[in-house]
């Protein structure tokens, strides 16, 4: 199996930009798909591939990859951003296994 | 719209049983993917397993901590996906999201992740 590490909390202030990122050796070979979650409520997808947003998700939300890291951008955060943040990918082993990230808490001061 | 509403969770002892349901519309049922994510209590996300749609083969995939105890099924009929498990430890106490699964290549790029979720079932295993 395989691992992959976030920052365990970050911190922005209101319409500044945080960027959030996520380790692991799968990432070289797979990409990333992001997860907010909000207290109470399960996930949604923000991001998937090399940067596709899905229907409903503002275009504040971005992502990137190089080599073993998977970042998402936020721009110009809002107070409703506030969430855990989770990335995942498939098992670096290659076989069909799926693995998350250890989560980000992004707090908007 | 889709829709994923997942039924069944409750307490249940170690050792036991319990079968969770997941009613899904707003979407060709039989052609989708599924999966089941579960989140302990104050936890991060855990990718519990998926089942291809019949025409893909209808195969399953397990994470290694459930694999030989619990079996994930589909009724495309019903449009409902199911988690039956078995030998419940204490440690499989979460929240069971049930989710649709993409899985698709495009110009040499292949892609997964967890599309629509439902609201979540709570399992609780206790003595």
């Amino acid at each position: 199996s395989s691992e992959l590490t976030q920052d365990p909390a970050v911190s922005v202030a209101l319409g500044q930009t945080v960027r959030i990122t996520c380790q692991g050796d799968s990432l070289r070979s797979y990409y990333a798909s992001w997860y907010q979650q909000k207290p109470g409520q399960a996930p949604v997808l923000v991001i998937y591939g090399k940067n596709n947003r899905p229907s409903g998700i503002p275009d504040r939300f971005s992502g990137s990859s190089s080599g073993n890291t998977a970042s998402l951008t936020i721009t110009g955060a809002q107070a409703e951003d506030e969430a855990d943040y989770y990335c995942n990918s498939r098992d670096s082993s290659g076989n069909p296994s799926y693995v998350f990230g250890t989560g980000t808490k992004v707090t908007v001061l | 719209e889709v829709q994923l509403v997942e039924s069944g969770g409750g307490l249940v002892k170690p050792g036991g049983s319990l079968r969770l349901s997941c009613a899904a519309s707003g979407f060709t049922f039989s052609n989708a993917w599924m999966s089941w994510v579960r989140q302990a209590p104050g936890k991060g996300l855990e990718w519990v397993g998926r089942i291809k749609s019949k025409t893909d083969g209808g195969t399953t995939d397990y994470a290694a901590p459930v694999k030989g105890r619990f079996t994930i099924s589909r009724d495309d009929s019903k449009n409902t996906l199911y988690l039956q498990m078995n030998s419940l430890k204490t440690e499989d106490t979460a929240v069971y999201y049930c989710t649709t699964f993409r899985a698709y290549c495009t110009n040499g790029v292949c892609l997964e992740y967890f599309q629509h979720w439902g609201q979540g079932t709570l399992v609780t295993v206790s003595s």
